[in-house]
């Protein structure tokens, strides 16, 4: 079974802070991927990766970056947080391109921001 | 752009009774994945399908690429089904799935 981890579990930002969310795959996959669920919504994607050093922007990348310094690492950063990115954030990894292999899914960050 | 659309929205389900969830797909897709998102929020894959069927206990998927939709059926639902249940279809771009907006499954004792 895939284990994806995140970190930190939840978080409280304020308005222009610097959010970072982190990121960690023990399988070995070479896709990972961010996505944010709203309430009531899917899940949308912000950045994927597909190779260390390298992160390709996804369905709404505005407002955010990604970093992908090692196979197993992959960050998302929020330089000026928000209201609007109040909103839970999954990781998710894939040994295979995202449409054709099974994703696998850390718990969740839910950022709260202030 | 490629849409993915759920039907229901919302379904109630007695204990012990089955039914079918739906996933359409505005355009033709290659693959179909099913989660489910649990009351703690974690998502679970339950299904992959490139083509064909797959069944896992009370669970069975269906997707033919020729077709717009994929389904998925609940058998003898128990209480721990409860929960959303997603489904996501390979995107234009293979790199990417495309996630409808869930149906919300609450069985009832």
């Amino acid at each position: 079974e895939a284990a994806v981890t995140q970190s930190p579990r939840s978080k409280v930002a304020v308005t222009g802070g610097k959010v970072t969310l982190s990121c960690h795959q023990t399988n070995n996959h070479d896709y990972m991927y961010w996505y944010r669920q709203d309430t009531g919504h899917g899940l949308r994607l912000i950045h994927y990766s597909y190779v260390a050093d390298s992160t390709e922007k996804g369905d709404i990348p505005d407002g955010y970056k990604a970093s992908r310094p090692s196979q197993e690492n992959f960050s998302l950063i929020l330089e000026l947080a928000s209201l609007s990115q109040t909103a839970v954030y999954f990781c998710a990894s894939s040994d295979g391109a995202g449409g054709q292999d099974t994703q696998y899914f850390g718990p969740g960050t839910r950022l709260l921001v202030l | 752009g490629d849409q993915v659309e759920q039907s229901p929205s919302a379904l109630s389900l007695h204990e012990g009774t089955s039914s079918a969830l739906r996933c359409n797909f505005t355009t033709t897709t290659r693959s179909v994945q099913w989660f489910r998102q649990n009351s703690r929020g974690s998502l679970i894959n339950l299904f992959y399908l490139a083509s064909g069927t797959k069944e896992n206990g009370r669970l069975k998927s269906a997707f033919d690429s020729k077709e717009l939709y994929s389904t998925l059926h609940i058998r003898d639902a128990q209480l721990e089904d409860s929960g959303t249940y997603f489904c996501a279809a390979e995107g234009t771009n293979a790199y990417k799935v495309i996630f409808g907006k869930g149906t919300h499954l609450h069985v009832l004792p």
